[in-house]
Order: structure tokens, then sequence, then C-alpha cells
């Protein structure tokens, strides 16, 4: 089954504990990117990935970093959580980037994240 | 940068019934999709649909990107319909830009 996995699904942390949130898609898709969502801000980009080695900021980047080493994988990191980063995580891909003439973006099922 | 728009935010409706949910943008864009978000917080993906019409059940859309709208029909409404519908706009960016959200209960 074509999908976007998302590990875990709910975390409970307290501040400064670093953590990873792993993304994984099983449908070759070059672009992959992660979105947060809060309550009256709606859902934001984080980073983005256009292919392997390939990354760059959304548009709420500052706290988290990423990596793309391999194609169907592009984790989250939280090196030092605060609680400004409790929300709804989600990440999404598409079969190319956004910029060549838009494709369909498929997301995971989310993340719930909670920072005490 | 482009502004999305939806309308109704909030719609209460009896189980069998329909509705029409309306999205609006500010400026041209390579595609459009809507989403179901359900109770537990999964985006679903309801239909890419950058223009003309798309049937999925009781589901339907359509898009005239000319008039900068989008409008998701939901026939025969059941209580499972209930959730938060998105419509997401992509204008070449590396994002999606989402609309505010229509919040629909649908009531037994």
């Amino acid at each position: 089954e074509a999908q976007v996995t998302q590990n875990p699904r709910y975390l409970i942390t307290v501040t400064g504990k670093k953590l990873t949130v792993t993304c994984s898609q099983n449908m070759n898709h070059e672009y992959m990117s992660w979105y947060r969502q809060d309550p009256g801000l709606g859902l934001r980009q984080i980073y983005y990935s256009m292919n392997v080695e390939v990354t760059d900021k959304g548009d709420v980047p500052e706290g988290y970093k990423v990596s793309r080493k391999e194609k169907r994988n592009f984790p989250l990191i939280l090196e030092s959580p605060s609680p400004n980063q409790t929300s709804l995580y989600f990440c999404a891909s598409s079969l190319s980037p956004a910029t060549s003439g838009g494709n369909e973006q498929f997301f995971g099922p989310g993340t719930r994240l909670t920072v005490l | 940068g482009i502004q999305v728009e939806q309308s109704p935010p909030d719609l209460i409706l009896q189980e069998g019934a329909n509705s029409t949910l309306r999205c609006n943008f500010s400026d041209s864009v390579n595609n459009l999709q809507w989403f179901h978000q359900n109770p537990w917080g999964q985006l679903i993906n309801l239909f890419y649909i950058p223009s003309g019409t798309k049937q999925n059940g009781r589901l339907s859309a359509t898009t005239v990107a000319t008039e900068r709208y989008s409008l998701l029909y939901i026939s025969s409404s059941q209580t499972t319909d209930s959730g938060v519908y998105f419509c997401a706009v992509d204008t070449g960016r590396r994002a999606l830009t989402f609309g505010s959200g229509t919040r629909l209960q649908v009531q037994p």
C-alpha cells in the first residue's frame, strides 16, 4: 500500500531532551516536507527537501533540523525541544517538487508532540 | 502571498443532508487539493483537482481556476463525515497554502 508513515504517533517529552520524528514514504517520491499544525495558525511548513541531500527552510524552521540521506526517509530532529514546539506534526511527500508544476501531496498520519 | 478563504467556517447538518463547501483563492494556482481532517487528526486526501470536476462516491468537487474558486459537495452526509475540511493550493512555491478550514458536524 502506498503510504507515508511517521513514528512515533504520540510523544510526551521534557524541555531539552533531543528527539527525532521519523518519516518514510514508499512511493519513490522526490519531494518531502514537514508541517506543523497549531490552533489559530493552521498548517505551516517547517522544512522541505527537493531530493536526496537537498533540503531548505520553510516558513518556521527555528528549532528544527532535517536530513535527507535516502530518498524514502526524511527525519525531523528537535535538538533541544521547548514547550512552544508542542504541536501536531505532519510529514508530506509528492512525486516532484511543487515548483515544477504541482503534484498531489500525500500526508502522513501525524505526530502529536507535547513538550513539558 | 496567496490568500485562501473557506466558507462557511462552521456547519452543522443532520444525517442525510447535503452541503456545499467553498474555497476562494486570490491568485493563479498550479493545483488544488481538498483534505478531510478526521477527529483523530489525520489528513485524508479527498481530491487533487486543479480544474474541472471529479466525483468519488458521495463526494464531488469542482474547481473553476479562471474564477479562482473550488467547491466541495457532500451528499447524503453521514456522522463519519464530521471533521474539518481543508482546501490547499500550490502556487509553484515549495509549499501548500492551506485555508482555515470548514468544521463540519453531522448529527444523527
